[in-house]
């Protein structure tokens, strides 16, 4: 049964620095993974889809990578400001197309 | 991309009501979902809304509870039935398109009394 874990649950970091979320899943057969943002008491924000087939995906100042054999992949945010506060959720699909989610990073930026 | 629109974005209700959660997609879609997000956890996926036929429930929701429909393309609704302070939650419209990915409304964030 695929388990997705997301380390740290939250995570403060001063304004201007790089920093790396990361999100394990335990069996490689998966279909993609994608990266959200939610804000409080909102809905969530596509931020990257990496497929199966893919090892990165970039968007401004975000790269998500993908590791299938190793079952992790990461978020990096480069130059970090306090508008990127928020929690960051990844979710698999797995290869039956169930989409298994993380339980999030919760991410603060101080200025 | 898909902009989904969902409406009330919130609601206080009272226990024993019932309320309906519209959602709308700029673009015809070909799966649509309805996710809840209780107070601190992550999303738990209530169901696939099918156009023209019968939800698809996932373990522990019922149609009785969560009535589903889903006319055409670009719109469902979800109602949560029978109101309880436990149903107190977001719930969340999401839609699949283009090579899997995923996209979600604003949610409606539901206080019951």
């Amino acid at each position: 049964k695929q388990e997705v874990t997301q380390i740290p649950a939250a995570l403060s970091v001063p304004e201007g620095e790089n920093l790396v979320l990361n999100c394990s899943f335990t069996d490689s057969a998966i279909y993609n993974l994608q990266w959200f943002r939610q804000d409080p008491g909102k809905g969530l924000t596509s931020l990257l889809l990496i497929q199966s087939s893919q090892r990165e995906q970039t968007s401004g100042r975000l790269n998500a990578s993908l590791d299938k054999s190793s079952g992790r992949s990461t978020l990096y945010i480069a130059a970090s400001q306090p508008g990127d506060s928020a929690t960051y959720l990844c979710a698999v699909k797995d290869s039956n197309y169930q989409l298994i989610w993380g339980a999030g990073t919760k991410l603060i930026i101080k200025p | 991309s898909a902009v989904i629109s969902q409406k009330p974005s919130r609601d206080i209700c009272q226990r024993g009501t019932s309320l309906t959660i519209q959602c709308q997609v700029d673009s015809q879609v070909t799966m649509m979902f309805w996710y809840r997000q209780q107070p601190g956890q992550s999303l738990t996926l209530i169901a696939t809304a099918n156009q023209g036929s019968e939800a698809t429930y996932e373990s522990g929701f019922v149609i009785d509870k969560f009535p589903i429909s889903r006319p055409n393309l670009t719109f469902s609704t979800l109602t949560v039935s029978n109101m309880s302070p436990e149903d107190s939650s977001i719930y969340l419209c999401s839609a699949g398109v283009r090579a899997g990915e995923l996209f979600f409304g604003e949610g409606s964030r539901l206080t019951v009394l």
